[in-house]
Parts: structure tokens; sequence; C-alpha cells
């Protein structure tokens, strides 16, 4: 089972530039996370989506936006990267049930010059 | 506000016990969990608590008190590969994981 794949590895992208980073699932769960990760800050919550169709801000949404046409995808789009988005991306999905655990993909290291 | 408490960094010896602790404040409680995450890769879920009291498994085992707001990770038998990042993370009342910086464990020979 491949779980959570998310595309780029790693991307090293302009200022001013746009991308989108893709997280794909084939677990079926219902809610889908992006997270960053920076040094010391621990993982921060971006977007959400409990379920497809549905999405909602997290604790730092600004400069990114995300979509939910379906189950198993969930980008996250940079509209117009900044240096201070340089960060590692983490893409989860939680199994709903009784302990509600989050699964995560490989990430995507992005550097913003 | 909501806020997770660990310690940024330890050091233990290999053959050790070690005891990572996390306090925690939140709105509302529906568990918490323990991740682990070697550096360059994802974080991989060790343990879930919800009720009080000591959950075991191999090695590794968690406590929660929901009164004291405090949870710990207790690893035994302490093995190279256990150097890592350990995060705490509790499902407040929204169900949104809210995340403890976590501490990075160092393992000596």
């Amino acid at each position: 089972t491949a779980g959570i794949t998310q595309a780029p590895t790693s991307q090293i992208l302009a200022a001013g530039r746009s991308m989108t980073l893709r997280c794909t699932q084939d677990m079926r769960h219902n809610a889908m996370y992006w997270y960053r990760q920076d040094l010391g800050l621990g993982l921060r919550l971006i977007h959400y989506s409990n379920t497809a169709g549905t999405t909602g801000k997290g604790e730092v949404p600004d400069g990114y936006s995300v979509s939910r046409a379906n189950t198993d995808d969930f980008p996250l789009t940079l509209a117009s990267a900044v240096p201070s988005q340089t960060s590692v991306y983490f893409c989860a999905s939680r199994q709903t049930g009784p302990t509600d655990t989050q699964y995560f993909g490989p990430g995507t290291r992005l550097t913003v010059l | 506000g909501q806020n997770i408490d660990q310690p940024t960094e330890m050091t233990a010896t290999e053959g050790a016990i070690v005891q990572i602790n996390c306090t925690y404040q939140t709105s509302g409680f529906n568990g918490l969990f323990w991740y682990q995450q070697h550096a360059g890769e994802a974080p991989t879920f060790l343990s879930y608590n919800v009720l009080d009291g000591l959950e075991e498994k191999g090695r590794f085992s968690s406590f929660l008190s929901r009164s004291k707001g405090y949870s710990y990770l207790l690893l035994k038998e302490l093995q190279m590969k256990d150097s890592a990042s350990y995060l705490c993370a509790v499902l407040d009342s929204n169900y949104q994981l809210i995340w403890g910086a976590g501490t990075k464990l160092i393992i000596k020979p």
C-alpha cells in the first residue's frame, strides 16, 4: 500500500513564482491536512479538509490555498512564493475511529530564493 | 491559548531508560499522541492515550494524567536507532491535533 505520496520531493523556487505541492492518499481517509515544519517550531497546520468538497484554515494559512475535489487528492498552492515559505511541507490524512491517528506523507522540502 | 510543552533536547546512553515529558493546556481533550520522527523523515505514530494510566507497547510505554495535563513517553533498553525527535500532540475539542515542538533524543554509545 502506497499510503500518502507527495510531489515533488524537493524544489527550489524563485520568489514571486507560483507552485502547487501535490498530495495523494490511497487509504480512503476522509480528513487531510497540510503542515509546515520549521526548526524549533514544530508542525504548524496550514489548511485542512474534513471531507471532500470542504476545506478550512489552520494556524498559518496566509499565502497558501487548497482544494479538495475528491477524497484522494489535496493539493497545496503557493500563489506568489516568498522566502519565509521556505520549509518542509508534510501532507497527512486521518483514520477516523477510536484513535483518530494521522498518517504522514514523506514531505516536500521547498526553498524559496 | 493552547500550549504543549516538552523539552527541546535530551541525551541518554545506549541500553538505558529515558522518560520524555509533555505538559499541555488545550481547549478540550480527545486524546494524546506520541510520534517519532527521524531526521529528514516524516513523523510516524507511536502511541495514543485517552484514558489515565500507562499503555505499554514493547520497549515503549506512554502515560497520561488528564487531571494534571501531563504525559510521558518511556523508552527502555535504548538502541542507537532510537535517536530521533519525539513529538507530543493533543487532539482538541475540534478534533484538530495541537503539536508540541518535539524533543530531540540523542543516544550515546
